[in-house]
């Protein structure tokens, strides 16, 4: 199996501050690797497919990279609205997901 | 508007079976894979199963692989989760997704609102 270790697993930033989280795979998961934003009270929502693609309406301020199994998110300018969980996601063997990184 | 609406939870025994249903609109339901994605109260996300476009191929994550079954019904547009044996543990909100591609390949979403299960005696 295919183990996602998302770091940090929180983190509190200001308005205006660049934050990065990353997901390290187990293995080599190529470019098979998603992100979901999860906002309380929300269903969660594909960020970014295909390790850096944004999904059609996400702010320009979400960009991720990677390959093989270090795979990074980061948010250029956080903003309020950007309070959620982030969740990478790998779908190079049966899929699953990281434990995710609340970001307040 | 892609409309995916989870039926079916409730209040279950320990050992005991569900089925869940997902009614999906606003898109061609027979073209795209379908998912369960499940979270626990207070847990992160967890995957359950995928189904292809055609029916043709299903997959299951361990924690549930023979004990759960996914189907769909592409004449009745609706996604289907049976479940037996089921645990304490597997209380949680479960969710049905809309495949990016007809194969499990490529992302989650949209996702419907969810159904809460809960096993408790």
């Amino acid at each position: 199996d295919i183990q996602l270790t998302q770091s940090p697993s929180s983190l509190s930033a200001s308005v205006g501050d660049r934050v990065t989280i990353t997901c390290q795979a187990s293995q080599d998961i190529t470019s098979h690797l998603n992100w979901y934003q999860h906002k309380p009270g929300k269903v969660p929502e594909l960020l970014i497919y295909d390790v850096s693609t944004l999904q059609t309406g996400v702010p320009a301020r979400f960009t991720a990279t990677g390959s093989g199994t270090h795979f990074t998110l980061s948010i250029s300018s956080l903003q309020p609205d950007d309070s959620a969980t982030y969740y990478c996601q790998q779908f190079h063997n049966i899929p699953n997901f990281g434990g995710g990184t609340k970001v307040e | 508007e892609v409309q995916l609406v989870e039926s079916g939870g409730g209040l279950v025994q320990p050992g005991g079976s569900l089925r869940l249903s997902c009614s999906a609109s606003g898109f061609n339901f027979s073209s795209y894979a379908m998912h369960w994605v499940r979270q626990a109260p207070g847990k992160g996300l967890e995957y359950v199963s995928t189904i292809t476009s055609n029916g043709g191929s299903t997959y299951y994550a361990d924690s549930v692989k023979g004990r759960f079954t996914i189907s769909r019904d592409n004449s009745k547009n609706i996604l289907y989760l049976q479940m037996s044996s089921l645990r304490a543990e597997e209380t949680a909100v479960y969710y049905c997704v809309k495949g990016k591609y007809s194969t499990s390949s490529g992302g989650f979403g949209p996702w419907g609102q969810g159904t809460l299960v809960t096993v408790s005696s």
